[in-house]
């Protein structure tokens, strides 16, 4: 497998549900984030893990928990979440913070809350 | 703060050329990206610019003047595959470097 890969696709929970994204990058790359996409919204940057190390939190609310074992893997844990999080979740990485290669995304988890 | 403006949606025509501006409001400035991102997929690098002036890629080029906090995308011989979103970010090397997006814009490729 190459590039950046999330599990699943979709995600279908109810607001008392517990649940979590997965992120995996090939790349060797030492940096992972985790970004939000609503509709009509700009990508708004949730979290930043740096050599496996949070260095960002964007004032996202505890309902979702990140977590980086080790610099390969990401994953974001979800519990009682709302409706207005139904979005779609997308995972990146990059060589390092400086990232003047850019980043590479996954293609995403398309999470509905209902 | 960090403000990212770009038109929501453009239409062009198969064949035509197309522009895409992107202004933008920024401390600690360290390049500006395009990505393209069609439905349901991940968004793709298309390119970087960090120092002013032109930077050609085939048929996508991209235009940075950091001056006036100003970008462009130009896309030539538009083909209906180019119908996606194009979606503009700025580096900024504040807190260690991270990458913020505008909203990105809509653009539909007609026959």
């Amino acid at each position: 497998e190459t590039g950046v890969t999330q599990t699943p696709r979709h995600l279908v929970m109810g607001m008392t549900n517990k649940k979590s994204l997965k992120c995996e990058q090939h790349l060797g790359h030492n940096a992972m984030y985790w970004y939000k996409q609503s509709a009509k919204k700009p990508l708004e940057l949730m979290f930043v893990y740096n050599f496996k190390e949070q260095t960002e939190n964007n004032s996202v609310p505890s309902r979702f928990s990140p977590e980086c074992p080790n610099s390969s893997h990401l994953f974001l844990h979800l519990h009682t979440l709302q409706p207005e999080d139904s979005a779609l979740y997308l995972c990146a990485s990059s060589q390092d913070r400086t990232a003047g290669e850019g980043y590479t995304f996954g293609s995403g988890t398309r999470l509905t809350v209902v | 703060g960090q403000n990212i403006d770009q038109p929501t949606e453009m239409t062009a025509t198969e064949g035509a050329i197309v522009q895409i501006n992107c202004t933008y409001q920024t401390s600690g400035f360290n390049g500006l990206f395009w990505y393209q991102q069609h439905a349901g997929e991940a968004p793709t690098f298309l390119s970087y610019n960090v120092l002013d002036g032109l930077e050609e890629k085939g048929r996508f080029s991209s235009f940075l003047s950091r001056s006036k906090g100003y970008s462009y995308l130009l896309l030539k011989e538009l083909q209906m595959k180019d119908s996606a979103s194009y979606l503009c970010a700025v580096l900024s090397h504040n807190q260690g470097g991270k990458l913020i997006f505008g909203q990105g814009t809509e653009l539909s490729v007609k026959p």
